[in-house]
């Protein structure tokens, strides 16, 4: 069966200071791979997008990036954290090629920026 | 743009069916209807999808318009695990390699005992 892992739960970071969100996908190979976002009292957006390795799409301008240097491996960052970048992330996968299927999440991190 | 309608919150008693309705009024003929539902500090759920006809899985039906226009996500039995916050969304067949999800603010549920 596919399982996503994503780490860690939560995260307090100070302001400035580097991010690094790790998402992996197991039970399944090239998965199309996804990071949202969930500020509080607003709903998911999309922030990034990928289909394959190296190949990264960004939904929205911000101060994080995202890559993927495995097939099932998708990470989050940023240089330097803004009190904005609070939130909570979350990563999906979804079967590449079918016409219709559905998107499984992972459990999230909470981040706060201090 | 979620291309969705939903109320935002709903009432329901334990036990009674849940009818979440959801306008999509400009949804085109090869668009897809899904729903999700997020349950507090928890990612998404998957519930059940539909292009034409209604569908039925373990956890809920799905009623779709005849002019697909709107829809209504139904709970038959629900319990109060099924508090949560339901999101209707009208998802492009791709076809493709590319999937994207919209989500609208959605609707939170509160199932009460």
């Amino acid at each position: 069966s596919q399982t996503i892992h994503q780490w860690p739960a939560t995260l307090v970071q100070p302001v400035g200071s580097p991010l690094s969100l790790e998402c992996t996908v197991e039970g399944t190979s090239n998965p199309n791979l996804y990071w949202y976002r969930q500020a509080a009292g607003r709903g998911l957006q999309l922030l990034f997008y990928s289909v394959g390795i190296g190949q990264i799409s960004s939904e929205v301008p911000q101060n994080l990036s995202a890559s993927r240097p495995q097939d099932r491996q998708f990470i989050l960052s940023s240089k330097k954290l803004l009190l904005s970048d609070s939130g909570f992330y979350l990563c999906a996968w979804s079967v590449k090629g079918q016409l219709n299927t559905e998107a499984f999440f992972g459990q999230g991190t909470r981040l706060t920026v201090v | 743009d979620a291309k969705t309608t939903q109320p935002p919150s709903m009432d329901c008693a334990e036990g009674r069916a849940a009818n979440l309705p959801c306008n999509h009024s400009t949804i085109s003929g090869n668009e897809y209807v899904y729903w999700y539902r997020q349950i507090h500090s928890q990612g998404p759920q998957y519930i059940i999808h539909g292009l034409k006809n209604n569908e039925t899985n373990e956890m809920a039906s799905l009623i779709i318009t005849e002019d697909r226009k709107s829809s209504t996500l139904i709970l038959p039995h629900a319990t109060l695990r099924d508090t949560a916050v339901y999101y209707c969304i009208v998802r492009p067949r791709s076809g493709g390699s590319n999937y994207k999800l919209t989500f609208g603010k959605g609707t939170l549920l509160t199932v009460n005992p």
